[in-house]
């Protein structure tokens, strides 16, 4: 079956800019993780979702950062006024809810200039 | 904080066993080691998992030591492709209340497999 798919793969936004990036989770995946990962570094996390409940958000850097899953499936990361700071590819995985095991997309690689 | 220490890289012939150490001394009891990896430009791929029994998949095995304060991933016969930053991480197995748990990354080991 099909993996995480995630959109774009690759995002150049400039500075102050709004970005939507796009996560299409294993289906039947309930639980859904966001990641950002900067250059040189592990992942970190960012939230998290149970179905379409958003259940941690104590990784969001700033309140320019929100998710949703309003159908409790396909997830949005939308970042608003981007800053170059943000420049990081983000990461998305799922899993299912009697497993632990995260299964994560390829990314979409953001570059603010 | 990522409760695992791991050295930044390692370097292997291709053909030969990988041994990638790993310590993670402040473990719980609950708290199980998981292996990832992440080839370069993909996302993190899931290795294998275990709490105090060795563990053996197709891509690898994972020996945990008695007082489960260190592991080692082992890559029997390790291919160009393997090369990868490793990631080793203890996290809680839990399905209960809120967060079923997010993933804590250090900065992994560089493992680069060499002809």
């Amino acid at each position: 079956g099909a993996g995480v798919s995630q959109s774009p793969r690759y995002k150049v936004a400039k500075r102050g800019q709004d970005v939507a990036l796009r996560c299409d989770p294993i289906s039947g995946h309930v639980s859904l993780f966001w990641y950002q990962q900067a250059l040189g570094q592990g992942p970190e996390f960012l939230t998290y979702f149970q179905n379409e409940a958003q259940l941690d958000k104590s990784g969001l850097p700033s309140d320019r950062f929100f998710a949703e899953r309003p159908e409790g499936s396909v997830s949005t990361l939308k970042i608003q006024r981007t800053q170059q700071e943000d420049s990081a590819v983000y990461l998305c995985a799922s899993s299912a809810y009697t497993k632990n095991i995260q299964y994560f997309g390829a990314g979409t690689r953001l570059s603010v200039l | 904080d990522a409760k695992t220490t791991q050295p930044p890289s390692m370097d292997c012939a291709e053909g030969r066993a990988a041994n990638l150490p790993c310590n993670h001394s402040t473990i719980s009891g609950n708290e199980y080691v998981y292996w990832y990896r992440q080839i370069h430009s993909q996302g993190p791929q899931y290795i294998i998992h275990g709490l105090k029994n060795n563990e053996t998949n197709e891509m690898a095995s994972l020996i945990i030591t008695e007082d489960r304060k260190s592991s080692t991933l082992i890559l029997p016969h390790a291919t160009l492709r393997d090369t990868a930053v490793y990631y080793c991480i203890v996290r809680a197995n839990t399905n209960y209340g809120g967060s079923q748990g997010n993933l804590i990354f250090g900065k992994g080991t560089k493992l680069s497999v060499k002809p």
